[in-house]
């Protein structure tokens, strides 16, 4: 069964700081995997996802992630924090067969501090 | 400009009743997605349609019923036979079912019973 893991389900960063949020899957064949974003009562938007292309994908608002085989991980980064990046981070997979319905993490809070 | 929206925003419910959350997109996207939102858990697929007239469960289907009549609509029912329903649900909508498609999420309906 296709499952991400995101550990921490919160972290805390300064402005200007780098951001590193993990995530990793457990998947038996090549996945697709996506980066969202959910600000407080809101719905989701897209980051970013990597879809075989390339192996270092970079999104919107500073974002990139690098998918790592061997590691079986799809981490997110960003240079340098601001404010506006606290909200909440989802990772989630996806596979080309089966039931092909995104499967999300737990998530994990960024919060950014001044 | 298109999107998904979802209403009502807030819903309150008193126990043993069934509510409806409603779903409509206007991006002429073939799938749609409900999801439920709980606090460190993620979001957890409900259910699903690939086209009109088809859908399937998720992980989470009992107590929910859904329909898709029209490729526009897909509006989710909570029946009272759903032990827990407090929760933030959301709708989401895909190009097609699977591969690489992102998804187009709405604003999300809480729903609280009181």
């Amino acid at each position: 069964a296709q499952s991400v893991t995101q550990l921490g389900s919160h972290v805390s960063v300064s402005e200007g700081a780098l951001v590193l949020l993990r995530c990793n899957y457990s998947s038996s064949v090549p996945p697709y995997l996506f980066w969202y974003v959910q600000y407080p009562n809101q719905g989701l938007q897209l980051l970013l996802k990597y879809t075989s292309a390339a192996t270092l994908v970079k999104g919107i608002n500073g974002f990139e992630a690098e998918f790592k085989k061997s590691e079986t991980s799809f981490h997110l980064t960003k240079p340098s924090a601001h404010m506006s990046d606290a909200a909440e981070y989802f990772c989630a997979v996806i596979l080309d067969t089966g039931r092909r319905a995104l499967t999300f993490g737990s998530g994990t809070r960024l919060q950014v501090q001044p | 400009d298109g999107g998904i929206t979802q209403s009502p925003k807030y819903l309150f419910r008193k126990e043993g009743q069934n509510v409806t959350l409603s779903c409509e997109q206007n991006l002429n996207h073939d799938a749609m997605y409900w999801y439920r939102q709980d606090p460190g858990q993620g979001l957890r697929l409900i259910y699903y349609s690939q086209i009109v007239n088809d859908f399937q469960k998720g992980d989470i289907a009992e107590g929910y019923s859904v329909s898709r009549e029209k490729k526009e609509s897909f509006p989710l029912t909570v029946t009272s036979a759903q032990k827990n329903p407090t929760a933030f649900y959301l709708c989401a909508s895909s190009l097609q079912l699977g591969q690489s498609y992102g998804y187009t999420f709405g604003s999300g309906t809480r729903l609280t019973v009181v």
